[in-house]
């Protein structure tokens, strides 16, 4: 069964530090979604990317974060400058289209120190 | 707006008994819901979805859940719990216009005992 990729499954970075976040979605979805998870929390919408642009961006999707398409394959979520509240599980998502549900990537746990 | 609640952080079972997971929702306007389970070391996988069918959703690996509209509520259940059911397990809410974006609750640890 086709699977969402996120690569690397757990990364430490320090703060202040930029990171990078990759993720392979399902080769004929149109739709890619990051959502992140803090220990013990729910599991929050960051962005939505469509058509090689953001479609939809909560609150918490500032001017630290951007995503990026580079390569027609790659899907990335790049923090800028990270903080110790970055912390999380980020999970990747994509989606092929209509009312199909998401299929996720099993996440990337960033740990900032 | 759309929010879930899901009652309990953990749930703890014995192997073999019944599985209840609660989950409510609030939409103002008719809701899509899902059930999705996290094993350790994965990602999200969809258990089952109620999107205007059937109030009673079957879904895999013996879970279903069943829309109550009077109640908000939409309960995960099992009648009989498997060692391998112990996992994470998150109710999502989306509306049935407009965005596909879904909001997930904070998620129920199922602890399964011998």
């Amino acid at each position: 069964e086709p699977e969402v990729t996120q690569t690397p499954s757990h990364q430490v970075t320090q703060m202040g530090q930029e990171v990078i976040l990759r993720c392979v979605p399902i080769s004929n979805h149109l739709y890619f979604y990051w959502y992140r998870q803090i220990l013990g929390q729910k599991v929050e919408f960051l962005v939505s990317f469509y058509n090689n642009e953001i479609s939809e961006k909560s609150e918490i999707f500032d001017d630290q974060f951007s995503v990026e398409r580079p390569d027609g394959s790659n899907f990335t979520l790049k923090i800028r400058s990270t903080k110790l509240e970055d912390s999380a599980m980020y999970f990747c998502a994509s989606r092929r289209g209509g009312d199909y549900g998401y299929t996720f990537g099993s996440g990337t746990r960033l740990t900032v120190v | 707006a759309q929010s879930v609640t899901q009652l309990g952080s953990h749930v703890s079972v014995s192997e073999g008994a019944l599985v209840l997971l609660r989950c409510n929702y609030s939409s103002s306007v008719p809701p899509y819901l899902f059930w999705y389970v996290q094993y350790p070391n994965q990602g999200l996988q969809l258990l089952l979805k109620y999107t205007s069918a059937a109030t009673l959703v079957k879904g895999i690996n013996g879970f279903e859940a069943e829309f109550k509209k009077s109640e908000t509520s939409f309960h995960l259940t099992k009648p009989s719990a498997h060692m391998s059911d112990a996992a994470e397990y998150f109710c999502a809410v989306r509306t049935s216009g407009g965005s596909y974006i879904p909001t997930f609750g904070r998620g129920t640890s199922l602890i399964v005992h011998p």
